[in-house]
């Protein structure tokens, strides 16, 4: 089955304590990307990947880490979160977009981030 | 300005009703995207057009690409139809995605 799986689904941390999300699909995607989702402000793209070691911001990268060592696997990292840090997460891949022929986006189940 | 804009934000319907949930956008694009998110759920990519109709179940979803709009309606709307509704298109690099910011329906029994 074709999927793109978060973990954890949930995580409530402290402030400056660093943690990261995972995030790994199966469908052999060259483009993965990290979105956080905030009441108001919809989906908003955080750092994006076209291919292995290939990443580049997004538009809210700030407080951001991402690596792309393998082609399934793209984690979100936060060196030191902060309470503004409190979102909906999610990751999605697609294979590669050619001009004028777009490609389905999966994205994973989301992981709730609660930074106090 | 939002290159994405989504109408309406929140929508209340019976069941049974015919729901329409309209998308405008600005940007010059290959296709555009429907996706559907359930409270506490991930999001699901119910289609992606670039041109005519598409048809799934209840669900249908059309595009207009010389005005730049598109439509998901839902026929004989049912109450575990009830989600957030988001248009999405990608930009010209195909590098970025632009959201809408989702309609919010709620069907009542």
């Amino acid at each position: 089955e074709a999927q793109v799986t978060q973990n954890p689904r949930y995580l409530i941390t402290v402030t400056g304590k660093k943690l990261t999300v995972t995030c790994s699909q199966n469908m052999n995607h060259e483009y993965m990307s990290w979105y956080r989702q905030d009441p108001g402000l919809g989906l908003r793209q955080i750092y994006y990947s076209m291919n292995v070691e290939v990443t580049d911001k997004g538009d809210v990268p700030e407080g951001y880490k991402v690596s792309r060592k393998e082609k399934r696997n793209f984690p979100l990292i936060l060196e030191s979160p902060s309470p503004n840090q409190t979102s909906l997460y999610f990751c999605a891949s697609r294979a590669l977009y050619v001009s004028g022929l777009d490609t389905e986006a999966f994205f994973g189940q989301g992981t709730r981030l609660t930074v106090v | 300005k939002n290159e994405v804009e989504q109408s309406p934000q929140n929508l209340t319907a019976q069941e049974g009703e015919f729901i329409t949930i309209n998308c405008s956008y600005s940007v010059g694009i290959s296709a555009l995207h429907w996706l559907q998110q359930h409270p506490g759920g991930g999001i699901v990519s119910l289609f992606m057009l670039s041109s005519g109709k598409k048809k799934h179940g209840r669900l249908i979803a059309t595009i207009n690409i010389q005005e730049k709009h598109s439509s998901l309606h839902i026929t004989a709307s049912h109450p575990r139809d009830s989600a957030v509704y988001i248009c999405a298109v990608p930009s010209n690099t195909g590098n970025q995605f632009y959201f809408g910011t989702g309609t919010s329906l709620t069907v009542i029994p």
